[in-house]
Order: C-alpha cells, then sequence, then structure tokens
C-alpha cells in the first residue's frame, strides 16, 4: 500500500463544474497536509495546506481533512480550462519537514 | 517571493560520469530538499538537510550524495551517472511546515 494514494485519472468535468479530487493517506499519525498543482513541464506550486479536520476555503478552492477517515479532497468551484493539471497531494507524518508526495490526479476541464 | 533556482533546466551526461545539480535559494529558509519524478512513482525523496553541513537520506538515496556547505546552497551529486537515474530532479526549501518552495526543476538524461 502507497503512503499517499490519488486516482491517477484523468478526472474530466466541464467548464463551470465542481471538480472532486481525493487523497487517502496510511499514516494516522500524519499532521499536516498539503494540495500541490503542476502544470505539464513545470514544477510543483502550493494550492492549500491544511491540518485540522474541516473545511478550509480559499477563493474557488477547498480543502476538506478527514482524519478519522485518513482522507483529504480539494473541491474546486467554477472549473476553469487553466485548472487543467496533475494535483498532488502532500501530506506531513511528524513534525518533520519531509512531505510524502502521491502520484497525482490529472484534471481536465473541457471548454 | 521565495526563489528557489536550479542551474541547469536540461541536462545529459553519459553513463559512469559525476554529475553535479545545483540548488539556490533566496530565502535564508533552513530546510532544503532533493526529490525526483517520475511518470506514475510521483514525487520520491532522495535527501534532505535542516541546516549546514546537516544531511538525511529520504527514500531512495542510493546512488546520490548531497552537500551543504553554504545555508542557500544544497547540491545533489550523482556519483556515477546510470540510465534508470534519467529522471526530472526537484529541489525545494521551506522555513516552516507551510509547505515548499519548489525550483524549475532539471530534466536529466543519463545516455
Amino acid at each position: 500500500q502507497k503512503e499517499v494514494e490519488q486516482n491517477s485519472g484523468p478526472l474530466s468535468v466541464p467548464e463551470g463544474a465542481i471538480a472532486s479530487l481525493n487523497c487517502t493517506y496510511s499514516d494516522r499519525g500524519s499532521q499536516s497536509f498539503f494540495w500541490y498543482r503542476q502544470y505539464s513541464g513545470k514544477s510543483p506550486e502550493l494550492i492549500m495546506f491544511i491540518y485540522s479536520n474541516g473545511d478550509k476555503e480559499d477563493g474557488r478552492f477547498t480543502a476538506q481533512l478527514n482524519k478519522a477517515s485518513q482522507y483529504v479532497s480539494l473541491l474546486i468551484r467554477d472549473s476553469q480550462p487553466s485548472d487543467s493539471a496533475t494535483y498532488l497531494c502532500a501530506v506531513s507524518r511528524d513534525s518533520s519537514y519531509k512531505l510524502i508526495f502521491g502520484s497525482g490526479t490529472r484534471l481536465l476541464v473541457r471548454p | 517571493d521565495v526563489k528557489v533556482t536550479q542551474s541547469s533546466r536540461y541536462l545529459v551526461k553519459r553513463t559512469g560520469e559525476k554529475v553535479f545539480l545545483e540548488c539556490v535559494q533566496d530565502m535564508d529558509h533552513e530546510n532544503m530538499f532533493w526529490y525526483r519524478q517520475d511518470p506514475g512513482l510521483g514525487l520520491r525523496l532522495i535527501y534532505f538537510s535542516y541546516d549546514v553541513k546537516m544531511k538525511e537520506k529520504g527514500d531512495i538515496p542510493e546512488g546520490y550524495s548531497v552537500s551543504r556547505e553554504k545555508k542557500e546552497r544544497f547540491s545533489l551529486i550523482l556519483e556515477s551517472a546510470s540510465t534508470n537515474q534519467t529522471s526530472m530532479y526537484l529541489c525545494a526549501s521551506s522555513f516552516t511546515t507551510y509547505g515548499y518552495t519548489f525550483g524549475s526543476g532539471t530534466r536529466l538524461t543519463v545516455v
């Protein structure tokens, strides 16, 4: 079992729809959770981080964390073609600063 | 904004060569990391450093070494390059647990 698992996709949604990206992790001691966006040929860029159970909103993005079920999700409202990218989930499993990454979900937003 | 600069965008090296990948950050971050990214495998941690002259192995350190003589610079060394080290190499730095800033990456091809 991978430490951080994501469906590779592609997840295809129409423009304007809500895209829902999911991630599960295996280490119950994980404390910090991150979502990165990576465009083809580019390096990852941080979108959001979340530490506490519940929802965290930032513009069109909402991160959701459920530690009991060991999953974290990212919702993108009003999806735009420019949101088409690979989304990486990352988890910090202790107080160190190491991140463990999932292999990413490719999102395609159809105009 | 934090800038993380990787010295080369593309490199082609021969099998058996010693290869140096350089990474410099300009925001006085203590923590620096080297990952490699391969299709289907995601980002895998090679080495990381929490301070000058300190280094710790990540998940896949075999065939690699690192050097951190100055706080702003973290070098990855491939002692004797092999074709299975063909990959995208990403350097990152961080100050706290608020996620990484990545460099633009070095695509290394070993022939």
